[in-house]
């Protein structure tokens, strides 16, 4: 149980254009998703948090009008990339909180997003 | 906010050693630490968590110590397989019910030589 997917797998986009990553929970229902960045060798770094039906809140320092977060249903957020510039190129990975008081994280496959 | 240390950044051992890592945080109130393994292009994956009301927790080659005091964690890892070389990343959080939200640490690079 608690299967997260994440599609595309990765993307290649050129610079200027919008790309869009789609986060689902397959056999449990997410209120809430988390979205992280992670550069080579690095961290993986909240982005936002993505409440379903209402706005996501995001962390300082994340452009909430570059990163467009949509919490649509109670299993699909999903997370644009508007005006895709190189320096956004990087692994972009959702997470859901267990269900029933499991505290765990679960997390997607990953986006790896190129942008030329 | 909350602020995860971890070291070492990279880890090198022989196989059928054990491995240490070691993390700090800074918020008293978090209660729950969880460990994740991420394989190179893999999402992280849970192998151990602990909760503040426990002072450590063993799964067969692998276990988990917390001192709340001196608000820091540790993964140990015995008898090392070069299967577990990956990047290891601790987390503490802090929450309730059915929502916590994980402060990572900057992840150890574990190698194991055969």
């Amino acid at each position: 149980g608690a299967v997260v997917s994440q599609h595309p797998s990765w993307v290649i986009c050129k610079s200027g254009t919008s790309v869009k990553i789609e986060c689902r929970s397959l056999d449990f229902q997410a209120t809430t998703m988390f979205w992280y960045r992670q550069f080579p060798k690095q961290s993986l770094m909240l982005m936002a948090t993505s409440n379903e039906g209402s706005k996501a809140t995001y962390e300082q320092g994340v452009e909430k009008d570059k990163f467009l977060i949509n919490h649509a249903s109670l299993t699909l957020s999903t997370l644009t990339v508007t005006s895709a510039h190189p320096e956004d190129s990087s692994f972009y990975i959702c997470s859901a909180p267990g269900t029933s008081g499991v505290a765990a994280q679960y997390f997607g496959p990953g986006t790896r997003l190129l942008v030329l | 906010g909350e602020n995860v240390e971890q070291h070492p950044s990279t880890l090198s051992v022989q196989e059928g050693d054990s491995a240490v890592i070691k993390c700090t945080y800074s918020d008293s109130a978090s209660n729950y630490f969880p460990w994740y393994k991420q394989e190179l292009g893999k999402r992280p994956q849970l192998i151990i968590d602990i909760r503040s009301n426990v002072g450590e927790k063993k799964d067969q080659r692998i276990a988990v110590t917390l001192n709340k005091t001196a608000k820091h964690f540790s993964l140990h890892i015995t008898e090392t397989q070069p299967e577990d070389s990956a990047v290891y990343f601790c987390a503490a959080s802090i929450g309730s019910g059915g929502s916590y939200i994980p402060t990572f640490g900057r992840g150890t690079s574990l190698i194991v030589h055969p």
